[in-house]
């Protein structure tokens, strides 16, 4: 299994740029999950989906969409980047008492 | 308001000693506590998940405990090594985690750094 996998690794963004960052796992799980991570600060969570079809939004939603058509890949979409949103950004999957994380995407906006 | 405090924020420790992070939350509903380790760099892995029941559960050189009454645990690094160097992130959940949802409140992380 690869597990949670996240493309690309890094990324640099002019202000008002659009991208996706793409996440997959292999796992079969229901539940996935969106998380920024800022300096000083706990992960925060962006947006989840508990399967395919299904969304909702986290603690900090807002300049991001999501959409989850298959179980297995969830992208997190950024319509018009803003300097706010350079973050290293983490997906992850869930089951019953265990989540793992992917490897991250360092976005930087300028 | 639901809250996961974790100190001290950093450590520097000689390696082969011991170390002990903490964690204070005030999550209600409790679930479970969990430990993550994040490497610089990388996502987090989880050490440890213990439910209100366990007050201890160790994962090699890693013991974490839990008092659900003073609503605080512990992490515990037996005779480090320089690959412990890395953040420790406590996480409270404040769901059960039956449906596989669960809110889960993360602290800010302990930064630890093993030197020779």
């Amino acid at each position: 299994n690869a597990g949670v996998t996240q493309t690309p690794k890094f990324q640099v963004l002019k202000t008002g740029q659009s991208m996706t960052l793409q996440c997959a796992q292999d796992m079969n799980h229901e539940y996935m999950s969106w998380y920024r991570q800022d300096p000083g600060m706990g992960l925060r969570l962006i947006h989840y989906s508990v399967g395919a079809g299904i969304t909702d939004q986290g603690e900090v939603p807002n300049g991001y969409n999501v959409s989850r058509s298959t179980t297995e890949d969830f992208p997190l979409r950024l319509l018009s980047a803003a300097p706010s949103q350079t973050s290293v950004y983490f997906c992850a999957s869930k089951t019953w008492g265990e989540q793992y994380f992917g490897p991250g995407t360092r976005l930087t906006v300028t | 308001k639901n809250q996961v405090e974790q100190s001290p924020q950093s450590l520097i420790i000689l390696e082969g000693k011991n170390c002990t992070l903490q964690c204070n939350y005030t999550v209600s509903p409790f679930s479970n506590l969990r430990w993550y380790k994040q490497d610089t760099g990388r996502g987090p892995v989880s050490l440890t998940i213990m439910t209100f029941s366990e007050n201890t559960k160790s994962n090699g050189r890693y013991t974490a405990t839990l008092d659900a009454d003073t609503k605080q645990s512990s992490l515990h690094i037996t005779a480090s090594q320089l690959s412990d160097s890395a953040s420790y992130i406590c996480v409270v959940s404040d769901l059960l985690d039956g449906g596989s949802q669960g809110n889960l409140i993360f602290g800010k992380g302990t930064k630890l750094s093993v030197k020779p």
